[in-house]
């Protein structure tokens, strides 16, 4: 069974630049979450989608983050515009609708801004 | 928002010790999940303790969960230089949202 896919995998930018990150979760999960993970400290959940609807977004910055996730597959993340405090590893992780709380990560896509 | 918080922050140990990480978090739960990460392999889900359990077993893991004081632990035994990564306890509230809140890790070095 293949994984969860991400890309990048690193993305160095400059800060007030736009970036985006690419998810392709494992086939036939319906829940699709992206984390932000700060150097030293736990993933912390940015937002949550169940097929192609937002379940929560409580914690994503609105006014420079925005996400989708077009016909409840691939999901994408983006930055506009970037801040030094954005510099992280970015996390997708996919979960079935079964009713399984265990999650399955992707490898991550480590962001620098400068 | 950190739900749990991981004790020790960090831990090391020589290779065939016993390794002990706790958690201990503040809102009721669904269940506890431990996860795994390291350079090599990411984050991995390691095992999941729901509320209404107090100890399970995996292979060389023991996690125990404390519903009245709001902690568990996580006990690798016989540990091996590949256990060496972070390990993080991650709470799913009562609700039905499915939502990880993931504490702070220990950071555990298993010395060969």
């Amino acid at each position: 069974e293949a994984g969860v896919a991400q890309s990048p995998r690193y993305k160095i930018i400059e800060k007030r630049q736009s970036v985006a990150f690419w998810c392709n979760p494992i086939s036939g999960h319906a829940t699709l979450y992206w984390y932000q993970q700060i150097l030293g400290q736990g993933p912390k959940l940015l937002i949550q989608f169940q097929n192609n609807g937002v379940v929560d977004d409580s914690q994503l910055p609105k006014d420079r983050f925005s996400a989708e996730r077009l016909k409840g597959v691939d999901s994408t993340l983006k930055i506009q515009p970037a801040k030094l405090e954005d510099s992280a590893v970015y996390l997708c992780a996919s979960s079935a609708t079964s009713g399984s709380h265990e999650q399955f990560f992707g490898p991550g896509t480590r962001l620098t801004v400068l | 928002s950190q739900q749990g918080e991981e004790d020790p922050q960090a831990l090391s140990i020589q290779e065939g010790e016993n390794a002990t990480m706790n958690c201990s978090y503040k809102t009721s739960i669904n269940n506890l999940q431990w996860y795994r990460q390291n350079s090599g392999r990411g984050l991995v889900h390691l095992i999941l303790i729901r509320s209404n359990e107090r100890e399970k077993h995996s292979g060389r893991l023991r996690v125990t969960l404390d519903t009245s004081k709001k902690s568990s632990s996580l006990l690798i035994t016989a540990s091996r230089a590949a256990d060496t990564a972070s390990y993080f306890c991650a709470t799913v509230a009562l609700d039905s949202s499915y939502k990880l809140i993931f504490g702070s890790g220990t950071r555990l070095l298993v010395r060969p």
